[in-house]
């Protein structure tokens, strides 16, 4: 059964910091990985897609990357500002439709 | 153009009624998927439309929900005689389809349902 944790739960940094969110999953046989942000009472936003086949896909300051081996994914955030501030979720689909999200970190930038 | 819709975005209904909640997924998208999010919960999968036909509804909780979706496009979720534990915000989204990065979701608001 995949299962699908994120660490930190909760994250709080200054402006301008870079940090890297983590997500690893128990089994490798995936089909992709979508990185989602999700502001309060809102539905998600999505932030890149990695497949399988891919290591990693950057789109302007974030960056995620994809160890299928290890069973690990990070997001990178480059110059955190404070409209960065969100739940940031990992989803991972494996073969078939289902897609399993981790339960999140919330992040904090401080101004 | 225009995202992922849902309706309605609040529910409130008493124990025991039918209530129904609509997902109008992007123009063109063919895949939709319905989720389900409790209060400090993760996302939790319900089921997966291809088209009008559902390959995998093995989320569904109970068989007092149902979905269905027609002409490819609108999507209805029906949770029959409701219960406490059903309340939470619901989830709808769509990607374009299966493959490479049109399998990408996007999602709706949510329609948040609290049953009393």
């Amino acid at each position: 059964k995949q299962e699908v944790t994120q660490i930190p739960a909760a994250l709080s940094v200054p402006e301008g910091e870079n940090l890297v969110l983590n997500c690893s999953f128990t089994d490798s046989a995936i089909y992709n990985l979508q990185w989602f942000r999700q502001d309060p009472g809102k539905g998600l936003t999505s932030l890149l897609l990695i497949q399988s086949s891919q290591r990693e896909q950057t789109s302007g300051r974030l960056n995620a990357s994809l160890d299928k081996s290890s069973g690990r994914s990070t997001l990178y955030i480059a110059a955190s500002q404070p409209g960065d501030s969100a739940t940031y979720l990992c989803a991972v689909k494996a073969g078939g439709f289902k897609t399993i999200f981790g339960a999140g970190t919330r992040l904090f930038v401080k101004a | 153009g225009a995202g992922v819709s849902q309706s309605p975005s609040n529910k409130v209904t008493e124990k025991g009624k039918d209530v129904e909640l609509r997902c109008d997924p992007i123009s063109g998208h063919t895949a939709l998927y319905w989720y389900r999010q409790s209060l400090g919960q993760g996302l939790e999968f319900l089921i997966y439309f291809q088209g009008n036909s559902a390959p995998d509804k093995s989320g569904l909780p109970s068989d007092r929900f149902s979905a269905e979706r027609t002409g490819g496009s609108v999507s209805t979720l029906t949770i029959q005689r409701t219960q406490q534990e059903d309340s939470a915000v619901y989830l709808c989204a769509s990607s374009p389809g299966l493959a490479g990065l049109t399998d990408t979701q996007y999602f709706g608001p949510g329609t948040r349902l609290t049953v009393l």
